[in-house]
């Protein structure tokens, strides 16, 4: 199985800055012949379902804002909230679709300082 | 409108037994792949199996904890994916998302919660 780590476990972030999260896969998650990384993140508020944000490790799903931004490549991800919102406070997961099962980070919380 | 309804969540004793449902609409369920995905309470996402869409063959994968316990299905005249809980651990208290995707999870119902207790 493919172990998903994510650092930091959470962090705080003051509105308008940027937030970084990052996710490690245990092997790589490039697939060579489309070159493409089987990676997603999401997003979970409190009381809600997680809701997808980027795939492909870097294609934001629609209506999500562009604050958000996905990179990386192989086994080494992250996540960027560019100037950061009261209503990104959530948790945050990364998975790989490379291959089953799949498999999530245990998450980083994300709040306001 | 696109959407995923779960229900069936409850209390059950260890050693139980009880099938959760999804109702899907706004999407072409037989060409969808399903999975479902739990969350026990205060952790992160576990991803429990899936059944794959008939276009890939409909097969279904499970999770090692669950394998050999749970089973999805599905039945595309009533748009609904089930899944069957057998020999019900107290582990396998959590809330349980029925959620879509081939590859990436798309859309996610809202869960039910199932509660494994004495």
């Amino acid at each position: 199985d493919i172990v998903m780590t994510q650092s930091p476990d959470s962090l705080a972030v003051s509105l308008g800055e940027r937030a970084t999260i990052n996710c490690k896969s245990s092997q790589s998650v490039l697939f060579s012949s489309n070159n493409k990384n089987y990676l997603a993140w999401y997003q979970q508020k409190p009381g809600q379902p997680p809701k997808l944000l980027i795939y492909w490790a870097s294609t934001r799903d629609s209506g999500v804002p562009d604050r958000f931004s996905g990179s990386g490549s192989g086994t080494d991800f992250t996540l960027t909230i560019s100037s950061l919102q009261a209503e990104d406070v959530a948790v945050y997961y990364c998975q790989q679709y490379y291959s089953t099962p799949r498999t999530f980070g245990p998450g980083t919380t994300v709040d306001i300082k | 409108e696109v959407q995923l309804v779960e229900s069936g969540g409850g209390l059950v004793k260890p050693g139980g037994s009880l099938r959760l449902s999804c109702a899907a609409s706004g999407f072409t369920f037989s060409n969808a792949s399903m999975s479902w995905v739990r969350q026990a309470p205060g952790k992160g996402l576990e991803w429990v199996g899936r059944i794959k869409s008939k276009l890939d063959g409909g097969t279904t994968d499970y999770a090692a904890p669950v394998k050999g316990r749970f089973t999805i299905s599905g039945d595309d005249s009533k748009n609904t994916l089930y899944l069957q809980m057998n020999s019900l651990k107290t582990e396998d208290t959590a809330v349980y998302y029925c959620t879509t995707g081939r590859w990436y999870f798309d859309l996610w119902g809202r869960g039910t919660l199932v509660t494994v207790s004495s």
